[in-house]
C-alpha cells in the first residue's frame, strides 16, 4: 500500500530565515506531487505540482520553490521567510490513472 | 476556472441526527467531485469521490453524496451522525488527468462540523 510522509510535524522559525519541508511517497512510482497551503477560514491554496524528476509548476507567485530531486520526493523551500508564510503545509499526491488525491499528514509552520 | 462554493461555514447537529453538507461548484465540464474531511491538526482523508455513473456515490464512515447537474451540486449526507464526525469538511472539482487536470484540486473554503450530545 501508499503511504506519504511530511517532515517535520511543527516548525517554528524567525522572519528572514530559511526553509525546507519535506514530502516522500511509498509505494507507487512516478505519482504526481502537490504542494498546498492552508490558512485559517481560508480553505487550500494550491502551491505547486509536479508531474515528474525536475518538472515543478507554480501556481501561486510568492515566496516560496519546489522541487522534486527524486522520483517520490517533494521538496518545499523559502531563502527567507515571511511573517505571511504562517500557516498548515500539505503534500499529496496522486497516481497517474487516478485522479483522486491523498494527502501527507502535514507540517504546521509559525514565523516569529 | 473552476470555482466551489461551501455555503456554510460551521454546523452543528445533534448526535444521532441526520446531516447535509453543502456544495456547488463552477465548472465547464463533467466534473471530477470529492469530499474530504479533516480532523484539528490532521492532513485530509477522502471520504468518497463522483468521476461518473450513478449519481449517488457512497463513501467510507457511512456518508453518502449525490451529484446533481442540473443544481451544480454535491451535498454531503449521513443518516445519523456520532459524536466522532465533529471535523472539517471539504468538497472539491478537478478537471482530471485526461482533461489536463494534473494541476490539482479546487477546494472549498470548508465547513465546520460540529455535534451536540
Amino acid at each position: 500500500s501508499q503511504t506519504i510522509h511530511q517532515w517535520p510535524a511543527t516548525l517554528v522559525q524567525p522572519v528572514g530565515s530559511p526553509l525546507s519541508l519535506e514530502c516522500t511517497v511509498e509505494g507507487t512510482s512516478n505519482p504526481n506531487l502537490y504542494w498546498y497551503r492552508q490558512a485559517a477560514g481560508r480553505g487550500l491554496q494550491l502551491l505547486f505540482y509536479s508531474i515528474g524528476i525536475d518538472q515543478i509548476s507554480s501556481e501561486v507567485p510568492q515566496n516560496l520553490s519546489a522541487s522534486r530531486p527524486q522520483d517520490r520526493q517533494f521538496i518545499l523551500s523559502s531563502k527567507k521567510l515571511l511573517l505571511s508564510d504562517s500557516g498548515f503545509y500539505l503534500c499529496a499526491w496522486t497516481r497517474d490513472s487516478v485522479y483522486e488525491q491523498y494527502f501527507g499528514p502535514g507540517t504546521r509552520l509559525t514565523v516569529t | 476556472a473552476q470555482s466551489v462554493t461551501q455555503p456554510d461555514i460551521h454546523i452543528t447537529v445533534s448526535e444521532g441526527a441526520s446531516l447535509e453538507l453543502r456544495c456547488n461548484y463552477s465548472y465547464g465540464a463533467t466534473p471530477y467531485l470529492f469530499w474530504y474531511v479533516q480532523s484539528p491538526g490532521q492532513g485530509l482523508q477522502l471520504l468518497l469521490k463522483y468521476f461518473s455513473g450513478d449519481t449517488l456515490v457512497q463513501g467510507i464512515k457511512g456518508f453518502e453524496a449525490e451529484f446533481k447537474r442540473s443544481q451544480s451540486s454535491f451535498n454531503l449526507r449521513k443518516p445519523s451522525v456520532h459524536w466522532s464526525d465533529a471535523a472539517e469538511y471539504f468538497c472539491a472539482v478537478g478537471a482530471g488527468l485526461s482533461g489536463g487536470g494534473a494541476d490539482g484540486l479546487t477546494f472549498g473554503k470548508g465547513t465546520h462540523l460540529i455535534i451536540q450530545p
